[in-house]
Order: structure tokens, then C-alpha cells, then sequence
């Protein structure tokens, strides 16, 4: 079990740029969730993924984010057209089944210039 | 709508006493779980006690346990014999559906 793990950690863009973030969840776990954390907040929901399904999508997503897992396994998430409002820590979490405490990668911090 | 609120932005404790964090969830659902998560400063977020809110009795894990009142929404998180390691975001969550909830956070200061 190594974890969920999140690639790049940081990533400094200017606005206006397309970016795209991977999440590679624990292995077993067929559940995957993105949230986006600005600072002094918790995470807010933003899409959840069972297997390659993606299930549910939060209303605050704008049609310029768009989530992917293609085979059940990796996700990756990608923002189009930043803006200075989606500067934010991107987390992924991972879990084995509905009422099972997810696991946390360490984010994706996103800045925009 | 779900919520979830945590009325106290900053705590603080003595090393080896005891705190309580205070944490209120609205939901009309009555399949729910509740959560606390720990944050550490620049580090992932990690479980720190879960509780099936179909169960009556309090979960408790080690040094940490919770006051589950249903009635009233509440779910306090009560940390005995604080450590410095405790010192941390706290986050309060509510799973309901397929989404997770998660309050503002209160930040926990261990004074030595």
C-alpha cells in the first residue's frame, strides 16, 4: 500500500493556461473523489469516480474543469482557461467502499500568476 | 442542503490535558457516516475516528474519542492527554450519498 499520490505537487501556471493534474489512488480502491481546499477552509467536493464512472459532479464545477479515470485506475484532472480563482490545493482521496474513511494524497497546490 | 459548522476557528491545550472540539452537521438524511480528519501543517490529511451514525455507542480510538448526539447534530471530537504531535487542522466531515461534507476546520495549538 503506497498510498494515494498526487502529481506535480506544486504547479504555477499563467492565467489563461490549460493544466492538468494525476491522482493515482490505492490500488484496491475502486472509489475516487476530487476536492479543492483554499487556504482557512476545509475541502470542498468537487467530483467522485466508482471505477470509470463518474458519478457525481458537484454544481460549483464550471464547465471548464473536467475529470477523468479512463480505466478505473489513475484520474486526472484538468482545468481550462485558468483563472486567478482557481489558485487552490487540488486533494485526491481513494476509498474501498461507501462508508469506508478515505485516504488522502497530498495535493496538488495550483497557482495562478 | 447538507453542512456541516465548527464554531471555534483556534483552540489551544496544555500538553497532557484535555480539549474539545465542537462540531454541528444538519442533515435530513438517515443513512449517514461522521468523521474527524487531521491536517498537519504542509501534510495530508489523515483519519482520525469515524462514526456510523446508525450506532448509538461513541467510537473511540486511543487518546481520541467522540460525544455523538443525535438529536441535537452533534459530533464533538475529545482528544485526552494532548501531544504535541496533536497540534493540527481538525476538520469535522459528514458522508451522505456520495459526497463528503467537511466543516472550516478548527486549528489545535499544543502549548508544552
Amino acid at each position: 500500500d503506497t498510498g494515494v499520490s498526487q502529481d506535480p505537487r506544486h504547479k504555477i501556471t499563467k492565467r489563461g493556461q490549460n493544466v492538468t493534474f494525476r491522482c493515482d489512488p490505492i490500488s484496491e480502491h475502486n472509489r475516487l473523489y476530487w476536492y479543492r481546499q483554499t487556504l482557512g477552509q476545509g475541502p470542498e467536493f468537487l467530483t467522485y469516480f466508482q471505477n470509470e464512472a463518474q458519478l457525481e459532479k458537484s454544481r460549483l464545477l464550471s464547465d471548464r474543469f473536467s475529470a477523468e479515470r479512463p480505466k478505473g485506475s489513475f484520474s486526472t484532472l484538468e482545468i481550462q482557461r485558468t483563472e486567478q480563482g482557481d489558485s487552490a490545493m487540488y486533494l485526491c482521496a481513494s476509498s474501498s467502499a461507501r462508508n469506508q474513511p478515505q485516504h488522502f494524497g497530498d495535493g496538488t497546490r495550483l497557482s495562478i500568476l | 442542503a447538507q453542512t456541516v459548522t465548527q464554531s471555534q476557528p483556534e483552540m489551544s491545550v496544555q500538553e497532557a490535558e484535555t480539549v474539545t472540539l465542537s462540531c454541528t452537521y444538519d442533515t435530513s438524511e438517515s443513512d449517514y457516516y461522521l468523521f474527524w480528519y487531521k491536517q498537519p501543517p504542509s501534510r495530508q490529511m489523515i483519519l482520525v475516528i469515524r462514526q456510523e451514525a446508525y450506532k448509538q455507542q461513541n467510537a473511540t480510538e486511543n487518546r481520541f474519542s467522540v460525544n455523538f448526539q443525535k438529536a441535537a447534530k452533534s459530533f464533538s471530537l475529545k482528544i485526552s492527554d494532548s501531544q504535541l504531535g496533536d497540534a493540527a487542522m481538525y476538520f469535522c466531515a459528514q458522508y451522505t450519498g456520495n459526497q463528503f461534507y467537511f466543516g472550516t476546520g478548527t486549528s489545535l495549538t499544543v502549548i508544552p
